[in-house]
């Protein structure tokens, strides 16, 4: 089993849609998750941190279930420039273990 | 953004030949990561340092080597490159301790023919 887990997508979704990423782990003790953004041939970007059972901000919810080792991202609203591939990101020691990521297209 | 810079932004090379990799920062962040990312498999952390003349193995750190002379500077050596080191690399910063935030720079793209 890897580390990070997560949907393969791609998803592919028309503006305003409610659109849902999920992302499993291994490491149990770890305490911190992150959501990371990358778009097209760009470096990843942080999009949001998750420290306890969730984290919101504007459109985007983050949630964490550590019983069963899930993360989640929501996106409500969905704009065109939130296409871009999600990266789930759960520390390990001094590593930061990255998930292939879930590819997200908003089409018109 | 982050003050972190790359270069080459893209390298062509032959097998056998070394290559070595520049990420240069102006944030005066303590840790240093070099990572690389092929599809299917995410970033995968080579090395880090944290600090100067500090340096550590990541997952895939064979074949790879670095060194951090300066503060701002983090240098990736492949002694002798082969053609599974085909890959985008990143560089990335974060403070360490408890806030684990990467921020990365824009990637080399390297080919090795």
């Amino acid at each position: 089993r890897k580390e990070v887990e997560q949907d393969p997508g791609p998803f592919n979704v028309p503006e305003g849609a409610t659109v849902a990423f999920n992302c499993t782990y291994s490491n149990s003790a770890s305490q911190s998750f992150f959501w990371y953004r990358q778009d097209c041939r760009k470096e990843p970007k942080l999009l949001m941190s998750v420290y306890s059972s969730g984290n919101e901000d504007g459109r985007f919810t983050a949630q964490l279930n550590r019983a069963s080792q899930y993360i989640s991202l929501l996106i409500r609203d969905s704009k065109l420039s939130d296409s871009a591939t999600y990266l789930c990101v759960v520390p390990n020691n001094n590593d930061m273990r990255f998930g292939a990521g879930t590819r997200l297209t908003v089409k018109p | 953004d982050a003050g972190i810079t790359q270069s080459p932004r893209h390298k062509v090379t032959e097998t056998g030949t070394p290559v070595t990799l520049r990420c240069h920062q102006t944030e005066n962040h303590r840790y240093m990561y070099w990572y690389r990312q092929d599809p299917g498999h995410g970033l995968r952390l080579i090395h880090y340092s944290y600090g100067v003349k500090d340096t550590d193995k990541g997952e895939v750190s064979d074949g790879y080597s670095v060194s951090r002379s300066k503060t701002e500077d983090f240098l990736l050596t492949l002694e002798s490159a082969t053609s599974s080191q085909t890959s985008v690399y990143f560089c990335a910063i974060s403070w360490g301790g408890d806030d684990e935030k990467l921020f990365f720079g824009s990637g080399t793209q390297l080919s090795v023919l």
